[in-house]
């Protein structure tokens, strides 16, 4: 089976510092990855995805995450919050089955 | 890519009544999602649904309480039957879209139908 921790529910930065929201996986395959944003009131929307090319994803809003097996992590980093990255952030793997586990979900405050 | 479409966008409706979700996609697709997001938690799969066959139930969630309709590669709904103030969540539809070349799966999701029961 497979599943995913986000390792903080609430992370709060003062605008223009760097934004670091963790996520640590379990798999049995390969697994794909995700990372997806949720802003108020709004649907999920995809911010990137890891499925073995690069370890190094870049995405949309200039988040990026970077895949390492060693330490089955997919952390997902920004280096300079704006306002408008205040939202939920939901990390996902995925099996060869295409099977999606969600994290529980941390939600990112910015500060001005 | 996909874009999807739901109706409602939100609803508030009393105990006993049953709602009927429509999501409509903008491209034939052949796997169709529909999740529960209850207040403050992550999402959870309710049922899979694949045009011309019978949708496929998660682990606490049966036909009865939530059937399905798929009657086409663009189209689906979710009933939520005999509801109760249990039931107030945040409804998503979503879709599966194969990455071009590499064969990879990614799951698009629809703007959510937010209902609440009095």
């Amino acid at each position: 089976a497979q599943s995913v921790t986000q390792l903080d529910s609430h992370v709060s930065v003062s605008e223009g510092t760097p934004v670091l929201l963790r996520c640590n996986y379990s798999s049995s395959y390969s697994p794909s990855l995700f990372w997806y944003v949720q802003h108020p009131n709004k649907g999920l929307q995809l911010l990137l995805k890891y499925t073995s090319a690069a370890t190094l994803v870049k995405g949309i809003n200039g988040f990026e995450a970077e895949f390492k097996k060693s330490e089955t992590s997919f952390h997902l980093t920004k280096p300079s919050a704006h306002m408008s990255d205040a939202a939920e952030y939901f990390c996902v793997v995925s099996d060869q089955n295409n099977d999606m586990r969600f994290g529980a979900g941390t939600r990112l405050t910015v500060k001005p | 890519s996909a874009v999807i479409s739901q109706k409602p966008s939100r609803d508030i409706c009393q105990r006993g009544t049953s709602l009927t979700i429509q999501c409509q996609v903008d491209s034939q697709v052949t796997m169709m999602f529909w999740y529960r997001q209850q207040p403050g938690q992550s999402l959870t799969l309710i049922a899979t649904a694949n045009q011309g066959s019978e949708a496929t139930y998660e682990s606490g969630f049966v036909i009865d309480k939530f059937p399905i309709s798929r009657p086409n590669l663009t189209f689906s709904t979710l009933t939520v039957s005999n509801m109760s103030p249990e039931d107030s969540s945040i409804y998503l539809c979503s879709v599966e879209v194969r990455d071009g070349d590499r064969a990879i799966d990614t799951q698009y999701f629809g703007p959510g139908t937010r209902l609440t029961v009095l």
